[in-house]
């Protein structure tokens, strides 16, 4: 079965301290992408990559910074983390098209 | 600019009833809607999906009606269930767009027993 992991759970950061997301896909799907959930928002894509190596920025990128060293994880960084970007984060990989994805159960994020 | 949109925010139904999640989108580009259940505390899971070539689609009790030229969807759930409580998104991607999905603002549905 479709498996993607995200490491922390939950992170209370302090505002301009670092914070670094991990994901990691057992699916060797090409294409992850990261999204943060907010209320009366739904989930607006931050960063996505389509392979080791790559990433590209979505909609909402201001902020943060992706590394995809290998097929299999896909990080989100703050290297200066902010009070907006308190948030619950989700990372997701899936190939084909269709709008499948498959998602983690999610990261906590508080900045304080 | 919400590129998709859906309403109601949060609707109540009595188990059995028929709920009704609407959504519309404004980009024409956009060829499937996939639409995901998402329960407390867990990420989103797709529940089902349509592209823009069909006009229903129906999984058990879930079933889509997509309307092209109005720009618009709406899920059913028919016969619906206490375990039916969760947020649904309504996405849109267009073909080619490698599954980058622009995602609604989320309906919260609640089945009462």
């Amino acid at each position: 079965e479709a498996a993607v992991t995200q490491s922390p759970r939950n992170k209370v950061a302090v505002t301009g301290g670092k914070v670094t997301l991990s994901c990691n896909q057992t699916n060797n799907h090409n294409n992850m992408y990261w999204y943060r959930q907010d209320t009366g928002h739904g989930l607006r894509l931050i960063h996505y990559s389509y392979g080791a190596g790559s990433t590209e920025k979505g909609d909402i990128p201001d902020g943060y910074k992706a590394s995809r060293p290998s097929q299999e994880n896909f990080s989100l960084i703050l290297e200066l983390a902010t009070p907006s970007q308190t948030s619950v984060y989700f990372c997701a990989s899936g190939d084909g098209g269709a709008g499948q994805l498959y998602f983690g159960e999610g990261s906590k994020l508080t900045v304080l | 600019q919400q590129q998709v949109r859906q309403s109601p925010q949060s609707l109540t139904v009595w188990e059995g009833e028929t709920a009704i999640l609407n959504c519309s989108y404004e980009d024409s580009t956009f060829n499937y809607f996939p639409w995901y259940q998402q329960f407390p505390g867990e990420g989103p899971a797709l529940l089902i999906s349509i592209s823009s070539v069909s006009d229903k689609k129906e999984d058990g009790r879930f079933t889509i009606f997509f309307n092209k030229r109005e720009k618009k969807l709406s899920l059913h759930i028919t016969d619906s269930q206490p375990g039916d409580s969760a947020t649904y998104f309504c996405a849109a991607t267009p073909t080619g767009g490698n599954n980058k999905l622009t995602f609604g603002q989320g309906t919260v549905l609640s089945v009462i027993p």
